[in-house]
């Protein structure tokens, strides 16, 4: 199983929105609506956002919104902010009770 | 608040076992869920290593199938990894978590560990 495919880096402005993609297949992020989204800063525990394709996890403010059409995923986050500025993957599963990660992706904020 | 802490050495000689250990407080183990590692080589993006379910079962990556063990500690606060034969590609940071599930199916973490950085010397 290869990896999920994000971008390796993007940017944005304060304010401005910016959309993470994580491209999979027909066996993993097409086949079932169970992609998660991390958020990892340095030197701290990941911390999931967006699980179920779409569902905020407890305690994420609403500017963070997830979706999925066909075998990609995407995490989009409005009204950027500095404290936005961190490092993104994606999860789906893949059947056989394994998980396939994707490649992460670091978002700046500019 | 769900706490996952791991624990073992930062440095592992090649051909050797790499053990670490990960600390559950504030949930039982023995309540339920899945239980599993993730790593990160250096660079390069997140890796499933494997899960146990709170009863016992095993499920490893194909890849790593031959060298890998996921135990979960009698007292069920605390569940281990074992990987054998380890060479420089095992290097980096390893992960403990939590795992969401449906019936049959896994749902995606919910709880991770801090990671412990391991590097693996010749």
């Amino acid at each position: 199983q290869s990896a999920l495919t994000q971008p390796r880096s993007v940017s944005g402005s304060p304010g401005q929105s910016v959309t993470i993609s994580c491209t999979g297949t027909s066996s993993d992020v097409g086949a079932y609506n169970y992609v998660s989204w991390y958020q990892h800063h340095p030197g701290k525990a990941p911390k999931l956002m967006i699980y179920d394709v779409s569902v905020r996890a407890s305690g994420v403010p609403d500017r963070f919104s997830g979706s999925k059409s066909g075998n990609t995923a995407s995490l989009t986050i409005s009204g950027l902010q500095a404290e936005d500025e961190a490092y993104y993957s994606c999860s789906s599963y893949a059947g056989s009770y394994t998980l396939l990660f994707g490649g992460g992706t670091t978002l700046t904020v500019l | 608040q769900v706490h996952l802490q791991e624990s073992g050495p930062g440095l592992v000689k090649a051909s050797e076992t790499l053990s670490l250990m990960c600390s559950v407080s504030g949930f039982s183990i023995s309540s339920g869920y899945y239980w599993g590692w993730i790593r990160q080589p250096p660079g390069k993006g997140l890796e499933w290593i494997g899960t146990i379910y709170y009863r016992g079962t095993t499920y490893y990556n194909v890849s790593l199938v031959s060298r890998v063990s996921i135990s979960l500690d009698t007292s069920m606060t605390q569940f281990s990894l074992r990987l054998s034969s380890v060479t420089a590609a095992d290097t980096g940071v390893y992960f403990c978590a939590r795992i969401r599930h449906a019936v049959t199916t896994l749902r995606g973490i919910d709880y991770w560990g801090q990671g412990a950085p391991v590097t693996v010397s010749s």
